[in-house]
């Protein structure tokens, strides 16, 4: 496997279900993110992950909650969801900041998991 | 106001056509323009990468940034049916909070 990998790749569930999604990056990246994709709007960035430490959290209701055990694996936990939470959720990867040098930081993004909430 | 703008489309052209995107955006500390490709059913693929003001080609593509009027462009070259997806400007500070446009889906016809 290359790049940054998401499963499952859609997802029904209803509102009283729990489930979760899974990222892994094998690109050797430091820094992991979670976004939603909704029709004819900007990406949404969720969670902000830096060497596993969460550094930010753009006002994501609660019944999102994002789990990163290592620099290669983020987790985005799923409950009692609203309907207008369907979308498509992207996660990403970038080498991180704080390297000597390095102001930018390019992302690299997994094919998402379309997420439909009855 | 959007922190940025971008026309959602669709855009349609016949192939070989040049095609031109462009984006708005008002934070005047950025510093850092990207363009992304989407297809159907896939994540954004980087595309072009450009650091403040100036023009950067590669192959068929070619990005510009002007800084003072806060906008930027992506054209397309010789157009082609592969290049029908949705394009995303994003661009970032210089730290890993990068903000998007709403993407422009576009349409190369044979």
């Amino acid at each position: 496997e290359t790049g940054v990998t998401q499963t499952p790749r859609h997802l029904v569930m209803g509102m009283t279900n729990k489930k979760s999604l899974k990222c892994e990056q094998h690109l050797g990246h430091n820094a992991m993110y979670w976004y939603k994709q909704s029709a004819k709007k900007p990406l949404e960035l969720m969670f902000v992950y830096n060497f596993k430490e969460q550094t930010e959290n753009n006002s994501v209701p609660s019944r999102f909650s994002p789990e990163c055990p290592n620099s290669s694996h983020l987790f985005l936990h799923l409950h009692t969801l609203q309907p207008e939470d369907s979308a498509l959720y992207l996660c990403a990867s970038s080498q991180g900041p704080g390297l000597a040098g390095a102001r930018t930081d390019t992302q690299y993004f997994g094919p998402g998991t379309r997420l439909t909430v009855l | 106001q959007k922190e940025v703008e971008q026309d959602p489309g669709p855009l349609s052209v016949p192939e070989g056509a040049i095609v031109s995107l462009n984006c708005t955006y008002s934070n005047s500390a950025f510093q850092y323009f990207m363009w992304y490709r989407q297809y159907s059913r896939k994540g954004p693929e980087l595309l072009m990468y450009t650091y403040s003001s100036g023009n950067k080609e590669d192959g068929r593509f070619t990005a510009q940034v002007d800084k003072s009027s806060k906008y930027i462009s992506l054209f397309i070259r010789d157009s082609q049916p592969s290049d029908s997806a949705t394009y995303l400007c994003a661009m970032s500070e210089g730290t890993n909070d990068m903000r998007f446009g709403a993407g422009t889906r576009l349409t190369v016809k044979p």
